[in-house]
């Protein structure tokens, strides 16, 4: 089955620094990667995601990079505010048209951003 | 937007007895995904729930400890049998709630303590 490493496992970074998250994976034929991100006693949200057709994906300060030769993808945050600081989880799946799979997720990334 | 909740919200049980845990969407849905979340952990998959099937289980989950329902394309149920404190953990369901897409929104969850 498909298994998901996400590395660093904490990291704090000043207001305004970017951060960086990653992940790789081990099923070649997963071809869907969103992140989830999850403030504590709240529910895991999906901030983005990328399918396995495109590279890069921005949406305002978050882009998403994926690398499906080497089997990795990176969450990008620039300019981090503090309540941006929660837990990032990382998840692969493999998807076919018009049917919902199941989701192998990170072991999470404790973001802090401090003041 | 789609809403997807769960009740109980969270609750204290005793060790032996078991606990019902409800999943309503608002929208049919043919799969429903069940995950564990321990605490300070990742998101683990249990089982996925098929409307009209029985759930399958993954690795390390059994329908003996885990009895899934799924009776309609709106609602579900996991239930947490003869528990012990090492069921202790946060329950989610998640469906694909977004129109046109295939990305699992989650419950808010259930925090289950075993005592």
């Amino acid at each position: 089955g498909e298994n998901v490493e996400q590395h660093p496992s904490t990291l704090s970074v000043q207001e305004g620094d970017s951060a960086v998250i990653k992940c790789t994976y081990s099923d070649s034929a997963s071809n869907y990667f969103p992140w989830y991100k999850q403030e504590l006693g709240k529910r895991p949200q999906l901030i983005i995601d990328i399918r396995s057709n495109v590279g890069e994906k921005k949406d305002q300060r978050i882009a998403v990079t994926l690398n499906k030769t080497a089997k990795h993808f990176s969450l990008h945050i620039t300019e981090t505010q503090p309540e941006d600081s929660a837990v990032y989880f990382c998840a692969a799946s493999r998807q076919n048209t018009g049917t919902a799979s199941k989701l192998t997720f990170g072991t999470g990334t404790r973001l802090q951003v401090t003041l | 937007s789609a809403v997807i909740s769960q009740k109980p919200s969270r609750d204290i049980c005793q060790r032996g007895t078991s606990l019902t845990i409800q999943c309503q969407v608002d929208s049919q849905v043919t799969m429903m995904f069940w995950y564990r979340q321990q605490p300070g952990q990742s998101l683990t998959l249990i089982a996925t729930a098929n409307q009209g099937s029985e759930a399958t289980y993954e690795s390390g989950f059994v329908i003996d400890k885990f009895p899934i329902s799924r009776p309609n394309l709106t609602f579900s149920t996991l239930t947490v049998s003869n528990m012990s404190p090492e069921d202790s953990s946060i329950y989610l369901c998640s469906a694909p709630l977004t129109p046109g897409a295939n990305v699992l929104t989650f419950g808010a969850g259930s925090r289950l303590t075993v005592l």
